[in-house]
């Protein structure tokens, strides 16, 4: 099974800051890395899909970055709406889905 | 505008069963495959079972252990997961995702709580 650790654990920042999210795959994913960010209380919702792809509607603020095993996710600067808890998961074939244990992003 | 809608969770004994149920409306969920996530109180996302468009063929994480079924009715546009031999382990918020390697869609989850 393939292992994502994702970190930090928890990234204290402040509105207008840059953030910078990581993700480590146990061995290599290639491109299948999507990321996911969480609120209190909602649904998951899709950010980035194939690494670097933003999903519809998601800002240009948010990017990805990598391949292999290494893999960023930026937020360009910080809105007070996008402190929550960002999530990357990878695909391997035969399907089968792992997710990394999470990163809070709060507020400074 | 909700696209997929979660029920069927409850509190149930060890030993238990459940069937969940995932209708889909205002969305395309035919020939898209989908997926069951679920995520304990308090825990991070785990992946539970994903089933093709057609409904064919279907995988499941190890710790299922023949315990669930995924199916999915595409003339209904919903999909189920029957689960038996619960455990409290099992205890949890259930997602069904619209899957296209990544979960693009998701439902507002059911939950599925097990203890005595």
């Amino acid at each position: 099974e393939i292992v994502l650790t994702q970190s930090p654990a928890t990234l204290s920042l402040s509105p207008g800051e840059r953030a910078t999210l990581s993700c480590r795959a146990s061995q290599s994913v290639s491109s299948y890395l999507a990321w996911y960010q969480q609120k209190p209380g909602q649904a998951p919702r899709l950010l980035i899909y194939d690494a670097s792809n933003r999903a519809i509607g998601i800002p240009a603020r948010f990017s990805g970055s990598g391949s292999g095993t290494d893999f960023t996710l930026t937020i360009s600067s910080l809105e007070p709406e996008d402190f929550a808890v960002y999530y990357c998961q990878q695909r391997t074939w035969p399907p089968a889905y792992t997710f990394g244990q999470g990163t809070k992003l709060e507020i400074k | 505008e909700v696209y997929l809608v979660e029920s069927g969770g409850g509190l149930v004994q060890p030993g238990g069963s459940l069937r969940l149920s995932c209708a889909a409306s205002r969305i395309t969920v035919s020939g898209y495959a989908m997926s069951w996530v679920r995520q304990a109180p308090g825990k991070g996302l785990e992946w539970v079972s994903r089933i093709s468009g057609s409904g064919d063929s279907a995988d499941y994480a190890d710790f299922v252990q023949g315990r669930f079924i995924v199916s999915r009715d595409n003339s209904r546009k919903t999909l189920y997961l029957q689960m038996n031999n619960l455990g409290v382990e099992d205890t949890g918020l259930y997602y069904c995702t619209r899957d296209q390697a990544s979960h693009d869609i998701w439902g507002q989850g059911t939950l599925v709580t097990v203890s005595s």
